[in-house]
């Protein structure tokens, strides 16, 4: 059994790169959702994906950013020209139908810009 | 304006206490209110949860409390260990919807040998 996989764990990058991260949740699991997590601070909803849909994105989610999950499975988010404050711990988590609530999260990629 | 607030932001205790993590939330649309729990370097894993039409719920060492007319929840770990030395953080959300968590701003637990 494999939980919620993120890749990779570890990003640094000077501002102003892109940057790509990977996130492959639980098999059959339809939903998928991303969270930024700063020093200190809970994590906070960026958008979510039923299937290939993306059904909500947040305000915290600029126009630098974007998610796509093109099959429904695997989804990645992008941030682009990326700025200091983008630097946090971006998170993952899965739910399945019937049990929505029910959010596992990955360990997560810590993003640091220089 | 934050949905839901947590206290202590951080509680020391020792072997065998009994911590406690409070949590009051303002929407009262809100009808899933789980803990999770983080380690270092870890997502956050979730430990328990409890919906408002019951007042408490026990899974092995831990118990929320829920006060529905209050708005209020709580964690309560029984006999803690070192190994619950975690950062816990309580959240909330509405069925029908996302289903997105609200979380607190996290509780640090510390327990002492």
């Amino acid at each position: 059994d494999t939980g919620v996989s993120q890749n990779p764990r570890h990003k640094i990058t000077k501002r102003g790169q892109n940057v790509t991260f990977r996130c492959d949740p639980i098999s059959e699991h339809n939903r998928l959702y991303w969270y930024r997590q700063t020093l200190g601070q809970g994590p906070e909803f960026l958008t979510y994906f039923q299937n290939e849909a993306q059904l909500e994105k947040s305000r915290l989610l600029s126009d630098r950013f974007s998610a796509e999950r093109p099959k429904g499975s695997f989804s990645t988010l992008e941030i682009q020209r990326t700025e200091q404050g983008d630097s946090a711990m971006y998170l993952c988590a899965s739910s399945a139908t019937g049990i929505f609530e029910k959010l596992f999260f990955g360990s997560g990629t810590q993003l640091s810009v220089l | 304006q934050q949905q839901v607030k947590q206290s202590p932001q951080s509680l020391i205790v020792q072997k065998g206490g009994i911590p406690i993590i409070n949590c009051a939330y303002e929407n009262t649309a809100f009808d899933y209110f789980p803990w999770y729990q983080q380690f270092p370097g870890k997502g956050p894993a979730l430990l328990i949860a409890i919906r408002p039409d019951v007042s408490e719920k026990k899974e092995g060492r831990f118990t929320i409390s829920f006060n529905k007319s209050a708005k209020q929840f709580s964690l309560h770990i029984m006999d803690s260990q070192p190994g619950d030395s975690a950062t816990y953080f309580c959240a909330a959300s509405r069925r029908g919807g996302s289903e997105k968590l609200v979380f607190g701003k996290g509780t640090k637990l510390t327990v002492n040998p």
